[in-house]
Parts: structure tokens; sequence; C-alpha cells
């Protein structure tokens, strides 16, 4: 069975200081994989998505980049935080399908 | 452009009431827009509730239907009585397979009274 992990579950940050968040995905060879974004009352946003290792689309600029440095990982970071990254960050994966798999997300909270 | 509408929340309803919550979407640039609703429960994350990918098919889970409605653009939510285990946050979604896009509409919060 496919598994996805995100990680940390939650964070509290420093304007201007650095971000990395991660997720993982077992039991699925060359998924496509996403990030989301959900500011507090808003709507979820697409950031990244991935068709496959190192290659990363793009779909909203926060400031934000994303890497994907192996077929089951995807990552997301800044190296300066703005208050406005504060939110609820959901990785996910699909095959390609119409089958999208959401993580538990990550809490930031930028202060 | 390419977007989803849905119930503003909360919805509050008594336990075995009857559910509706109302999603319309815009597909302008989207040839074959499949259609998804999810549900995020408390301290949980989103969890995929039913999709539908062909117009005029219905989709079921969970005692809850909705069917895809091409000619009012609509994919709205319904249960005949609802739990108090449903109390939720429920989101429509529209995918577009060919550019790995999927918009998400605000989300509907669902409070079930007992």
């Amino acid at each position: 069975a496919q598994t996805i992990h995100q990680w940390p579950v939650a964070e509290i940050k420093a304007v201007g200081s650095p971000l990395s968040l991660g997720c993982t995905i077992k039991g699925k060879s060359s998924p496509n994989l996403y990030w989301y974004w959900q500011a507090t009352g808003g709507t979820l946003q697409q950031l990244f998505y991935s068709i496959t290792v190192g290659q990363v689309e793009s779909v909203v600029q926060l400031n934000l980049s994303a890497s994907r440095p192996k077929d089951d990982q995807f990552i997301l970071s800044t190296e300066k935080l703005l208050l406005s990254h504060s939110g609820f960050y959901l990785c996910a994966w699909s095959g390609g399908n119409s089958d999208y798999t959401f993580g538990s997300g990550t809490r930031l909270l930028v202060i | 452009g390419d977007s989803v509408t849905q119930t503003e929340g909360p919805v509050t309803v008594s336990e075995s009431e009857s559910l509706i919550i109302n999603c319309t979407y815009s597909a302008t640039s989207i040839a074959y827009p499949n259609l998804f609703w999810y549900v995020r429960y408390p301290g949980e994350g989103l969890q995929l509730l039913l999709k539908v990918i062909t117009a005029g098919q219905k989709g079921s889970s969970r005692g809850f239907e909705a069917t895809y409605n091409k000619e009012t653009t609509s994919f709205h939510l319904q249960k005949a009585s609802v739990q108090e285990s449903d109390s939720a946050v429920y989101y429509c979604a529209l995918g577009d397979d060919s550019n790995n896009r999927i918009f998400f509409g605000d989300g509907t919060q669902l409070v079930v009274k007992p």
C-alpha cells in the first residue's frame, strides 16, 4: 500500500529564517507530486507539481521553491520566510489518473 | 478562468436532517474536467470522499452523493440523513489531468448538532 508522509507536523519560525518542508511517498514509483498551501481562512492553492525527478513546475509564485531530489521525495523551501507564508501546507501524489492522495499537512506559523 | 465556488460555511444541521452543499465550477480551459469532493475531519488530513470524471454520472460514498451536471456546471453534495460524525470541512474540487492542476473551493464547514 502507498503511504505519504509529511514533516514536520507543525513549525513556528521567525520572519527571515529559512524553511524546509518535506514529503515522502512510499509504495509508488514515479508518482506525480504536488504542493498546496492554504492561508488561514483562505483557499487551498496549488504551488508546485512534479512529474519526474529533477523537474518541478511552479504554479503560484509565493517566494517559495520546490525540488524533487529523489523519485519519492518532494521538498518545499525558502531562504527567507515572510509573515504571509503562514498557513497550512499539503503535499499530494497521484498516478496521473485523477486519484490524488494527500498527506496530513504541515501547519506553519511565521512570527 | 478555472475555479470552484461552494456554499459558504459554517452550515449547521441537526442529526438525521438532510444536507446539500452547493458547488459550481468554471472550466473554461479544461477539456475534460474531473470533479471531486474532499473532506477534512478535525485533526486529520484531506481525504477523498467521492469523484466523478464523466459528465452525467453520479458518485457516492458513505451516504453522500453528487452528480456531475455539465449543463448547470454543478456538482452539489447531498446526504439524506446526516450524522454527528459527518461534522468536518468539505471541499469541492475541479481537476485538470492534462495540466496536472486541481482547483479547490474555499471549503464548507459542516456542523451536525446531536
